[in-house]
C-alpha cells in the first residue's frame, strides 16, 4: 500500500523559511516523479513543483520560483520542499503526491505564514 | 497556463439520482502523443484528494463503476450514475497535458439534498 507522510508544517513569520519532508513507502520511490500540491480554501488546489526520478529535472509554478526548492533522496525514499522568503499567500496545506499524474496523496501538512 | 472551468460549483443531488460535473479547458488537452491527460479527483470532508479517473475515462483501482469520465478536446464530464451518501465531497478536474504548471479546476461541491 502506498503511504506518503508529510511533516514540517509550522507557523512561520513572513520572510521566514520552513522545510517540508515526505516519507514514502509501499512503492519503488526511485521509479516515480514526485510532486508537491497545495490547497487553500480560497484558491483550491495549486500545483507547486515536481521532480523527476533521479532529481535531475525540476519544475515550479511561477509564484514560487526562486523561493522554493524541491529535492529528493532516493536512498531514504524521501521528498523535501525548502520554502524560503515566505509570504502570507503561501499559507496552505501542502500535499506530497506520487507521480506526474497524482495517483496517490499524503495527508497534508499545514504551513501558516503570519506575524 | 491552461485554465479549467468546472460547473456547477455546487451540486445538490438526491440519493440514488445521477450527477454530472463539467470541466472545460481554455485550450485543447490533446498531447503530442495523442493522449489526453485529464484527471478527476474526489476529496471527501476531512480527507486528502483521491484520484478517481485518469486520461479522461480510465478508472483507478477500487473506484466504483458508477463513476465514469468522458470527453474530448476541451470539454470533459464526470458522471455518477447513482449518487450514494459516501460520494459527498468536492470533485476536481486536473490537466497535465500542458505543463508546467499542471492546473486544477475550482472544484465542485456535491451534497445530498
Amino acid at each position: 500500500e502506498v503511504q506518503l507522510v508529510e511533516s514540517g508544517g509550522d507557523l512561520v513569520q513572513p520572510g521566514g523559511s520552513v522545510r517540508l519532508s515526505c516519507a514514502a513507502s509501499g512503492f519503488t520511490f526511485s521509479n516515480y516523479w514526485m510532486t508537491w500540491v497545495r490547497q487553500t480554501p480560497g484558491r483550491g488546489q495549486e500545483w507547486v513543483a515536481n521532480i523527476n526520478e533521479d532529481g535531475g529535472e525540476k519544475h515550479y509554478v511561477d509564484s514560487v520560483k526562486g523561493r522554493f526548492t524541491i529535492s529528493r533522496d532516493n536512498t531514504k525514499n524521501s521528498l523535501d520542499l525548502q520554502m524560503n522568503s515566505l509570504r502570507a499567500e503561501d499559507t496552505a496545506v501542502y500535499y506530497c503526491v506520487k507521480g506526474q499524474w497524482a495517483d496517490s496523496w499524503g495527508q497534508g501538512t499545514l504551513v501558516t505564514v503570519s506575524s | 497556463d491552461v485554465v479549467l472551468t468546472q460547473s456547477p460549483l455546487s451540486l445538490p443531488v438526491t440519493l440514488g439520482q445521477p450527477a454530472s460535473i463539467s470541466c472545460r479547458s481554455s485550450q485543447s488537452l490533446v498531447a503530442s502523443d495523442g493522449n489526453i491527460y485529464l484527471n478527476w479527483f474526489q476529496q471527501r470532508p476531512g480527507q486528502s484528494p483521491r484520484r478517481l479517473i485518469y486520461k479522461v475515462s480510465d478508472r483507478d483501482s477500487g473506484v466504483p463503476d458508477r463513476f465514469s469520465g468522458s470527453g474530448s478536446g476541451t470539454d470533459f464530464t464526470l458522471k455518477i450514475s447513482r449518487v450514494e451518501a459516501e460520494d459527498v465531497g468536492v470533485y476536481y478536474c486536473m490537466q497535465n497535458t500542458h505543463w508546467p504548471p499542471c492546473t486544477f479546476g475550482q472544484g465542485t461541491k456535491l451534497e445530498i439534498k
